[in-house]
């Protein structure tokens, strides 16, 4: 079984709609991530968690939000989704190992707002 | 704000060659991450190499990161149709926000 899996793997809505996007973890990390993914502009940061209680906002939060339901799970929202939120969207965990972070990722999400 | 640049941004060539890519910081590397990613996947992990001169191998892949701990490049030698996909640096900026460049698009042509 995967260590990080998101749910679901392809999700259309239309604009105004509020969706969730969910992530799980079975490799034991405290730390978890959301990034989107755009061509031409690689992953950006949306919000990150060091533990349930510590939630910090990435490069591009606006229009987002996340929960951290347990170590293990962290969800992203859109409350009310536009087509320029259209995007691939990844979770992904963190632990350090040979010096520096490193980070796994989910299978991906990807989203189609119209 | 850091700002990581990689080279080239696509590369098509034929199996069986070699090939380098590069990644620039604006700043120095905390550590320094290499991903692959393929079509419709998640990137996966690579290599991370911390120390300035430090060079790594994997297989055919080798990895070197500058004196300065500003730039990296991986070579790969005798490329492979499988080695196709998205390529991508990042600094693990202390474990907080990590930063990921745009990536080098690489095609290996049977």
């Amino acid at each position: 079984d995967a260590d990080v899996t998101q749910t679901p793997r392809n999700r259309i809505t239309k604009t105004g709609k509020r969706i969730m996007l969910e992530c799980s973890q079975t490799k034991g990390h405290d730390r978890m991530y959301w990034y989107r993914q755009d061509p031409g502009l690689g992953l950006r940061l949306i919000y990150y968690s060091f533990d349930v209680k510590d939630i910090n906002k990435g490069e591009i939060s606006d229009g987002y939000s996340v929960s951290r339901q347990a170590q293990a799970k962290f969800s992203l929202s859109l409350e009310s989704a536009i087509p320029n939120q259209t995007a691939l969207y990844f979770c992904a965990t963190s632990d350090f190992r040979a010096g520096g972070y490193e980070q796994y990722f989910g299978p991906g999400t990807r989203l189609t707002v119209t | 704000t850091q700002l990581l640049e990689q080279s080239p941004q696509f590369l098509s060539i034929q199996e069986g060659e070699n090939l380098t890519v590069y990644c620039n910081s604006s700043s120095v590397f905390s550590s320094l991450q290499w991903y692959r990613q393929e079509p419709g996947e998640g990137p996966v992990l690579l290599v991370t190499v911390v120390t300035g001169g430090e060079v790594k191998k994997l297989k055919r892949l080798t990895f070197q990161f500058g004196d300065a701990r500003k730039d990296s490049s991986l070579h790969i030698t005798a490329a492979q149709p499988g080695d196709t996909g998205l390529y991508l640096c990042a600094d693990d900026n202390y474990g907080q926000n990590f930063v990921f460049g745009p990536g080098t698009r690489l095609s290996v042509l049977p």
